[in-house]
């Protein structure tokens, strides 16, 4: 297995933009998780899916961000709009239970200027 | 009180010496506990997960476990200056069913 994809590996945008992050999971995984990662706030947990179900959306910091999981091979994490104070490291990760080893992609670099 | 809490170093050890990396956490229900390894500007790769109380060792790494002083530690003997990463603990949250990230120790190996 290529492991967890994500895409893209670095996004650059302005202030107001629409920012959309995309994660493939490992096949067979029935869990995925959105992190965030600053130096501030180390790995934050943003939201995590269970057969692609939303179970836990606590971490969203707000309405600007959204995550959708439409199939067992897709989820996406998109920020609308975008503010400087998202700027982070966007990482997607999958595992078989909630709390089994989770097999993280190789993040999203996303600055917002 | 953060749910796990790490020393955020940096942690800095000579070659060869034991590196040793420490862990509380609050959920006294907590039943597993991971040890991520982040290098610099990579994603956290597993390194060793512990259930039980005691030790469990895995060729240099030791992940020592107590959950009645809600502790556990990570061992790094013979460090390398390939070592030389940000080690992660992650505990398992009973309340939610999920695993809670700690900030996260920076360990130095020197040459």
């Amino acid at each position: 297995d290529a492991g967890v994809i994500q895409s893209p590996r670095h996004e650059v945008t302005e202030m107001g933009q629409e920012v959309t992050l995309r994660c493939k999971p490992i096949s067979g995984h029935d869990y995925l998780f959105w992190y965030r990662q600053t130096m501030m706030r180390g790995l934050e947990l943003l939201i995590y899916f269970n057969n692609n179900v939303p179970i836990d959306d606590s971490g969203m910091p707000e309405d600007r961000f959204s995550a959708k999981m439409p199939n067992a091979s897709f989820s996406t994490l998109k920020i609308q709009p975008s503010e400087p104070r998202d700027s982070a490291v966007y990482f997607c990760a999958s595992s078989l239970t909630a709390t089994d080893t989770q097999y993280f992609g190789p993040g999203t670099r996303l600055t917002v200027l | 009180q953060k749910e796990v809490e790490q020393n955020s170093g940096p942690l800095s050890v000579p070659e060869g010496a034991i590196a040793s990396l420490n862990c509380t956490y609050s959920d006294r229900g907590s039943q597993s506990f991971f040890w991520y390894r982040q290098y610099s500007g990579k994603s956290p790769e597993l390194i060793m997960f512990i259930y039980s109380n005691g030790d469990k060792e895995d060729g240099r790494f030791t992940a020592q476990l107590n959950k009645a002083s809600q502790y556990v530690s990570l061992l790094i003997r013979d460090s390398q200056p390939s070592d030389s990463a940000t080690y992660l603990c992650a505990v398992e949250y009973t309340g939610g069913f999920k695993t809670i990230f700690g900030a996260g120790t920076r360990l130095f190996v020197k040459a």
